[in-house]
């Protein structure tokens, strides 16, 4: 069984500060992994993919990978009230269905 | 990037009936994966459509209550049967888009039984 385990929070951050969503995975065969942002009564919406070990930047976001650890985080820096939201880890083994951990809340007071 | 259109976007039900879902993506793509979301809950793939194939089905799901469609590599839709309360839902479809894109997901359906 495929597991993706995230703290469900709520993670409650100020306004500037940085906000660290962690996300760990059972299966070693792993090989993609993608960060969601879903708002209340919307769609996921892809935020970050990463595919190897070491930090992808895109803009305030930062996406960490340690295969060795199973471990995968979304770094979100200068954090703003709009990037309150749930957010979603979500891991493949290759390019086919994806296993999804429960969501962290965001919680970004201003 | 691509965008996959998603309809309808909510619908209020008798229990007993059914209801299609259709999900178009405005390039072609192989695989398209349907998704039911209950409140504050996280992502529960239904099945896995790929053109020219039977559906995947996950476990729990079957084919008579959810039959899929997927006729070509840009449209698919996913039909609820003989509906009850319990299937009152937020169902999404996904498509792979590669590279980027990854997956991405229709705007969602929110189905109410009454």
């Amino acid at each position: 069984q495929k597991e993706v385990e995230q703290n469900s929070g709520p993670l409650s951050v100020p306004e500037g500060a940085i906000a660290s969503l962690n996300c760990t995975y059972s299966d070693r065969g792993s090989q993609s992994f993608f960060w969601y942002r879903q708002y209340s009564g919307k769609s996921p919406e892809l935020i970050m993919s990463i595919y190897s070990n070491g930090d992808k930047e895109d803009g305030r976001f930062t996406a960490q990978l340690n295969k060795a650890s199973q471990y995968v985080s979304l770094l979100i820096r200068d954090s703003q009230p709009s990037d309150s939201a749930t957010y979603l880890c979500a891991v493949t083994e290759g390019y086919s269905t994806l296993t999804f951990g429960k969501g962290t809340m965001l919680l970004v007071s201003p | 990037s691509a965008v996959i259109s998603q309809k309808p976007s909510r619908d209020i039900c008798q229990r007993g009936t059914s209801l299609t879902i259709q999900c178009q993506v405005d390039s072609q793509v192989t695989m398209m994966f349907w998704y039911r979301q209950q409140p504050g809950q996280s992502l529960t793939l239904i099945a896995t459509a790929n053109q020219g194939s039977e559906a995947t089905y996950e476990s729990g799901f079957v084919i008579d209550k959810f039959p899929i469609s997927r006729p070509n590599l840009t449209f698919s839709t996913l039909t609820v049967s003989n509906m009850s309360p319990e299937d009152s839902s937020i169902y999404l479809c996904s498509a792979f888009l590669g590279g980027e894109d990854g997956y991405t997901f229709g705007s969602g359906t929110r189905l109410t039984v009454v």
